[in-house]
């Protein structure tokens, strides 16, 4: 595809649930971030897969939030037990190698909202 | 890690003046210094971006200035226009993740 494919893009869902949110990264790229932003806030970091390297999940909020890279390309964010204080748009980039480590330029999906009741 | 901050966090310009937004970083060791702008209920998007390199980028009515020394950068937009209202992002990297600023909602006056 030509950009960042996420699903999907929205979800409501019940309190207590788990859900699972997809994202397609642009062919290629190494780089794969989440975020999540509530309406009107700014990009709460999750977490950050670079290659082949141990992901950074420095920023997930608890021990519900968890996410995976499956070789390299596809990253599927899952909350379980969702509350409705993670009730928010959930944003995937991805972002190509860069020489000598440096970082890129970000691209961003749509975003998945998602709602929880 | 890398901790940036932007402000003002709100700033409102009549159409035609200047806007300008500051940010600051911690992480002598970041090298890469872009900004993002969000448009209401769309994805952040690429505008400008940076490296340690050089202390002044521009493109067309919008430009970025890089302080090392003070570690701060800062984006100018001059001549704005209505379609300049959105939230704008700076962020800062090394070698590591990038990391965002909260953001700074412009408003331009018509």
């Amino acid at each position: 595809g030509a950009g960042v494919s996420q699903s999907p893009s929205n979800k409501v869902t019940e309190k207590g649930k788990d859900v699972e949110l997809r994202c397609d990264p642009i062919s290629g790229h190494t780089a794969l971030y989440w975020y999540r932003q509530s309406l009107g806030q700014g990009l709460e970091f999750l977490i950050y897969f670079q290659g082949n390297s141990a992901p950074d999940k420095s920023g997930l909020p608890s021990d519900r939030f968890s996410a995976e890279r499956t070789g390299g390309s596809v990253s599927t964010l899952t909350i379980q037990r969702t509350q409705q204080e993670d009730s928010a748009v959930y944003l995937c980039a991805s972002s190509p190698s860069q020489a000598s480590g440096r970082s890129g330029e970000l691209f961003f999906g749509e975003g998945s909202r998602l709602t929880v009741l | 890690g890398e901790n940036v901050e932007q402000h003002p966090s709100t700033l409102s310009v009549q159409e035609g003046d200047s806007a300008v937004i500051k940010c600051t970083y911690s992480d002598s060791a970041s090298n890469y210094f872009p900004w993002y702008k969000q448009e209401l209920g769309k994805r952040p998007q690429l505008i400008i971006d940076i490296r340690s390199n050089v202390g002044e980028k521009k493109d067309q009515r919008i430009a970025v200035t890089l302080n090392k020394t003070a570690k701060h950068f800062s984006l100018h937009i001059t001549e704005t226009q209505p379609e300049d209202s959105a939230v704008y992002f700076c962020a800062a990297s090394g070698n590591n993740r990038l990391a965002f600023g909260k953001g700074n909602q412009v408003v331009v006056i018509p």
